[in-house]
């Protein structure tokens, strides 16, 4: 079971990045996943969340309306599109998977991809 | 959105003795609570979720207790690979789902 992020690289503040996280070794489509980052030195910030079926997704008001998530359960991918990025969105960016396949309940993560780095400046 | 607050920020310890990390939501998450280990330079680790329930591979000296507000994550002789920083989740009333601010444990 492994997830692993990419596309993170520096950006300047207003500009736009996709990250991907690529899913192997379970069923993808069965599966919410989630987008979590971390700032440098700091704790965990969940972001977003996706359902296995991309009916239900939900944001963190810090990034409502600026980032989008999405899956594509063919190719066994999640996306995090980001616009409008401020200094304050630099982080080590995570996909994390619900632990349990299951719709409509909160759950832990397990297992987390290694991160994303994304750097905001000018 | 639930606050979750751990104590203490930072915590010293010896190897070998037991560590006790303490972590309060600000309303009950019912046993809708996990805690993740997380080494310098790595993804966090499940090790515990629904408050007492250790994830698969978790060896038996991590033990998780509480409900509602209070939890406990308790490590009962610790190893050197131990020494880590862990946060605590809550899953119960989301969205948002919050993370502690971290308790670091270090070596004394």
């Amino acid at each position: 079971v492994q997830l692993v992020e990419s596309g993170g690289g520096l950006v300047q503040p207003g500009g736009s990045l996709r990250l991907s996280c690529a899913a192997s070794g379970f069923t993808f489509s069965s599966y919410n996943i989630n987008w979590v980052r971390q700032a440098p030195g700091k704790g965990l910030e969940w972001l977003a969340y996706i359902s296995a079926t991309s009916t239900t997704i939900f944001y963190a008001d810090s990034v409502k309306g600026r980032f989008t998530v999405s899956r594509d359960n063919a190719k066994n991918s999640l996306y995090l599109e980001m616009n409008t990025l401020r200094d304050d969105d630099t982080a080590l960016y995570y996909c994390a998977r619900d632990h349990l396949p299951i719709f409509g309940v909160g759950s832990p993560f397990d297992p987390w991809g290694p991160g994303t780095l994304v750097t905001v400046s000018a | 959105e639930i606050v979750m607050t751990q104590s203490p920020a930072t915590l010293s310890v010896s190897p070998g003795e037991r560590a006790t990390l303490s972590c309060r939501a600000s309303q009950s998450v019912g046993s809708k609570l996990a805690w993740y280990q997380q080494k310098a330079g790595q993804a966090p680790r499940l090790l515990i979720y629904g408050a007492s329930t250790r994830a698969t591979g978790i060896p038996a000296r991590f033990s998780g207790s509480g409900s509602g507000t209070e939890f406990t994550l308790t490590i009962s002789s610790l190893q050197s690979e131990d020494f880590a920083v862990y946060y605590c989740q809550q899953y119960h009333d989301w969205p948002p789902i919050t993370f502690g601010q971290g308790t670091r444990l270090e070596i004394k």
